[in-house]
């Protein structure tokens, strides 16, 4: 019963440094997110992905690049990291139209 | 657009406590409408769920009603537990919005202390 699944749950890069986080979901679903959690933020959302194939920019898509790589997986990279970009990273999923998201335990990134 | 605006927090309660976390939306269409629950070091998970006006969600002895006229969806548990303690999401999803995305509140931390 994995549901959405995220790697790795801890990391820490240095500023410059590139990075690739991995989200896979078993659940069948079409769409994907990033999001990402501040303290004080909420959540953000990065990018996201309303099927195989199709990826759109969210609200703070900056540094940031995504790959749909098929149904299951959805990956979100770091080019050149940031202390900006210190945060908690939630990737989810959804099945098609005004369905309830299910989310992973979040990949805590430090950028020093 | 859509917005989700929610109780600012935090909330503190004694142990049997009543619980309203308050949450009131704008949407085009009827969207449907969500509480979601985080605890430390988790991701989000759907505590309840509403589709239609007068809807009422329950888990866990938590309620919402939806409530189209007032345009808002609060949440509701009449004894709380040292256990509830955690932060808590208020969402919609719209039919018309592309991809199935929600929109979500801020957030509101609980912390019930014994």
């Amino acid at each position: 019963n994995a549901g959405v699944t995220q790697t790795p749950k801890f990391q820490v890069l240095k500023t410059g440094q590139s990075m690739t986080l991995q989200c896979a979901q078993d659940m069948n679903h079409n769409s994907m997110y990033w999001y990402r959690q501040d303290p004080g933020m909420g959540l953000r959302l990065i990018y996201y992905s309303a099927s195989e194939g199709t990826t759109d920019k969210g609200e703070v898509p900056n540094g940031y690049n995504v790959s749909r790589l098929n149904k299951r997986e959805f990956s979100l990279r770091l080019e050149s990291a940031a202390p900006s970009q210190t945060s908690v990273y939630f990737c989810a999923s959804s099945g098609t139209g005004a369905q309830p998201q299910h989310f992973g335990d979040g990949t805590r990134l430090s950028i020093l | 657009g859509n917005s989700v605006t929610q109780m600012e927090g935090p909330v503190t309660l004694s142990e049997e406590a009543f619980l309203t976390i308050n949450c009131t939306y704008t949407a085009t269409g009827y969207p449907s409408l969500f509480w979601y629950v985080q605890y430390p070091g988790e991701g989000l998970q759907l505590l309840l769920k509403a589709t239609k006006a007068d809807d009422k969600g329950s888990n866990k002895g938590f309620e919402a009603t939806y409530r189209k006229e007032t345009t808002s969806f609060h949440l509701e548990k009449g004894s709380v537990q040292v256990s509830d303690s955690a932060v808590y999401f208020c969402a919609l999803s719209a039919y018309n919005t592309n991809a199935g995305k929600s929109t979500f509140g801020d957030g509101t931390t609980l912390t019930v202390k014994p």
